[in-house]
């Protein structure tokens, strides 16, 4: 495998399901991203994962819970979720350094559909 | 804060007509990276350029090519003799320097969609 990939491609839950996304990156990053992408909607950031530190967008709801058990992997825990969710969900990675961040390198993206 | 915007939503050419996808930018640092991402049908989102702010020369790579213009805090990407293949999402991003307490993270505009009809 070469690049980010993503796990499922396309996934359908109900309301009380509980799924998880997965992401794996083969570039050497030690950064990983979660993005939602929303039908005519800006993508939207979620979670970082870099320098040790977890950055968290205000507005994602409790819902959403983000796992990074290693650089290379991270995860994306659903539960309860709510049809509005229905979204495309990106995975990213970068190289931060202590002069910036490199280029994003993205996932295929998970195609959520939430009834 | 960095701020990117994309005015052009939505962008309908007809094959072979040379088609600029506009990006404006707003940063307060001096050291900062713009970039292009292709965002086709299937949703990926494939990475086209990156560029540091100390480089203002214009680049080309075969139909496509990018104007760097710092004095308009421009960056923009144009296609010539578009396809239909070109049909997609583009996407401008800028990211900041670190050491002057720029933000890594990279901020995306709201993209414009090219669609190319044959």
């Amino acid at each position: 495998e070469t690049g980010v990939t993503q796990t499922p491609r396309h996934l359908v839950m109900g309301m009380t399901n509980k799924k998880s996304l997965k992401c794996e990156q083969h570039l050497g990053h030690n950064a990983m991203y979660w993005y939602k992408q929303s039908a005519k909607k800006p993508l939207e950031l979620m979670f970082v994962y870099s320098l040790e530190e977890r950055v968290e967008n205000n507005s994602v709801p409790s819902r959403f819970s983000p796992e990074c058990p290693n650089s290379s992997h991270l995860f994306l825990h659903l539960h309860t979720l709510q049809p509005e969710d229905s979204a495309l969900y990106l995975c990213a990675s970068s190289q931060v350094t202590s002069t910036g961040g490199d280029t994003q390198y993205f996932g295929p993206g998970t195609r959520l559909t939430v009834l | 804060a960095q701020k990117v915007t994309q005015a052009q939503t939505e962008i309908s050419v007809v094959e072979k007509e040379d088609v600029t996808l506009d990006c404006v930018y707003e940063t307060r640092d001096t050291t900062y990276y713009l970039f292009w991402y292709k965002q086709p049908p299937s949703g990926e989102l494939v990475f086209l350029i990156r560029r540091n702010s100390f480089d203002e020369q214009n680049e080309i790579s075969g139909r496509y090519s990018w104007n760097f213009q710092k004095s308009t805090s421009s960056f923009n990407f144009t296609i010539t003799a578009s396809q239909v293949v070109d049909s997609a999402v583009y996407f401008c991003a800028l990211s900041e320097d670190l050491p002057s307490g720029g933000s890594y993270i990279p901020t995306f505009g709201r993209g414009t969609s090219l669609i190319v009809h044959p």
